[in-house]
Formats: structure tokens, C-alpha cells, sequence
């Protein structure tokens, strides 16, 4: 089946550690995301990316790291530098904007990450 | 600045009842439009979403949506609510630059 798959599900670091969320999709899609989600604040923007090798910062990104190597793959790290780590991450992916009305957002499970 | 409103946190309906979920966006353009819906700790599934044509857009699970230019709003509406329904319902919307845009979400309480 095709989807997004974010691992692991729940993940404990103490603090001053960078930590790295995994994000993989078998989609063929172009576009990636990475979201922060804190209750009451909804889904806020950390990175994304359009292409391989491409990537831009969002509203929240720092200390926030990711990389974008290969087309399924967009690997998420919380540095040291972040200072309240401690959320529901969600990875999305899209088909990319060029193909118009097929354009949407797929969403994995979740990674939540928890800063002891 | 471009960004989506939903102005109720928090909403409870009896099973059965009528539900209407606000949202407005402020954009400079007409967006691509769409609402998900969040059960606990799970990723965000979507209902629905509006690109151009006809104001009024049916999703999934019997909900539908109806787009207003002159409100800059995109509401969502289901005529009889089930207790499956509830959970955390999300506006969002896309942007030129290929950017998902969210509102901070309404929580869906049911009552039987």
C-alpha cells in the first residue's frame, strides 16, 4: 500500500541531544513537509521541501535541521538548539502544485517526541 | 499576512444534531482549500477540498463544505452528526508556493 511512514511512533531524548525523525513515502510524490503540533496551536510549518537536494525553511525552523537526498525520503533532526522539543511531529508529502487540482497533503501518524 | 482562522476551539453536539465548523483565511488569492479531520494521536485524514467551480464541495464521511469569496470562509457542514465524529477538525489551505497553511484546529465533542 501506498502511504507515508513515520518512525518511531514515540521517542524519548534527554535534553541537549539531536534526535532524528524518519519520514519515508512510496507516493512518487515531489513535495515534502515537516509540522510541528502543539495543542491549541494547530499545525505550524518546521520545513519543506519541492525537490531532491532542495529545501526551505518554514515558520518555526529554528533549531531544526533536514535533509532531502533521495525523493522518499526527508529525515527531520532536533538539535540541542531547540529549545521545547517536546511535541507531536508530522510529516506530510504532495503530489507537488504543478499538477493543480491533484494537489493535496497525505499525512503520516506521528512521531511523538518527548525531552527528558 | 496570509493565515486561517477558526474561531471555535472547542464544540459539543448531541448525535444526530446539525454541525457547521467555521474557517476563514486571509490570502492575497484564491486558495486551494481543504479540511482534515485528527482522531488522538493519529496523522490527519482528508474530507474534503475545493480548487475552482462549484462553491459547494462534498467529502467524505457525509460532510460537505461550502466556499464564500465575499467571507473569505470555507465552512464545513454535516446535517446529522454520528459519535464516531468526534474529534479535531483542521481548515487549511495551499498556497502558490506549494505551502499547507493550517488553522489551530476545532475539537468535536459528540454527546449520545
Amino acid at each position: 500500500d501506498g502511504g507515508i511512514t513515520q518512525s518511531p511512533k514515540y521517542l524519548f531524548r534527554k535534553e541537549g541531544q539531536n534526535v532524528t525523525l524518519s519520514c519515508e513515502q512510496n507516493l512518487n510524490h515531489d513535495a515534502m513537509y515537516w509540522y510541528r503540533q502543539d495543542p491549541g496551536q494547530g499545525l505550524r510549518l518546521i520545513y519543506y521541501s519541492q525537490i531532491v537536494n532542495d529545501f526551505q525553511k518554514g515558520d518555526i525552523a529554528e533549531g531544526y535541521s533536514v535533509s532531502r537526498e533521495k525523493k522518499e525520503s526527508f529525515p527531520l533532526t532536533v538539535t540541542s538548539a531547540q529549545k521545547n522539543p517536546t511535541a507531536f511531529y508530522l510529516c506530510a508529502s504532495s503530489i507537488g502544485l504543478t499538477y493543480g487540482m491533484n494537489t493535496e497533503a497525505f499525512f503520516g501518524q506521528g512521531t511523538r517526541l518527548t525531552v527528558v | 499576512a496570509q493565515s486561517v482562522t477558526q474561531p471555535d476551539i472547542h464544540i459539543t453536539v448531541s448525535e444526530g444534531a446539525s454541525l457547521e465548523l467555521r474557517c476563514n483565511y486571509s490570502y492575497g488569492a484564491t486558495p486551494y482549500l481543504f479540511w482534515y479531520v485528527q482522531s488522538p494521536g493519529q496523522g490527519l485524514q482528508l474530507l474534503l477540498k475545493y480548487f475552482s467551480g462549484d462553491t459547494l464541495v462534498q467529502g467524505i464521511k457525509g460532510f460537505e463544505a461550502e466556499f464564500k469569496r465575499s467571507q473569505s470562509s470555507f465552512n464545513l457542514r454535516k446535517p446529522s452528526v454520528h459519535w464516531s465524529d468526534a474529534a479535531e477538525y483542521f481548515c487549511a489551505f495551499l498556497t502558490t508556493g506549494n505551502q499547507f497553511y493550517f488553522g489551530t484546529g476545532t475539537s468535536l465533542t459528540v454527546i449520545p
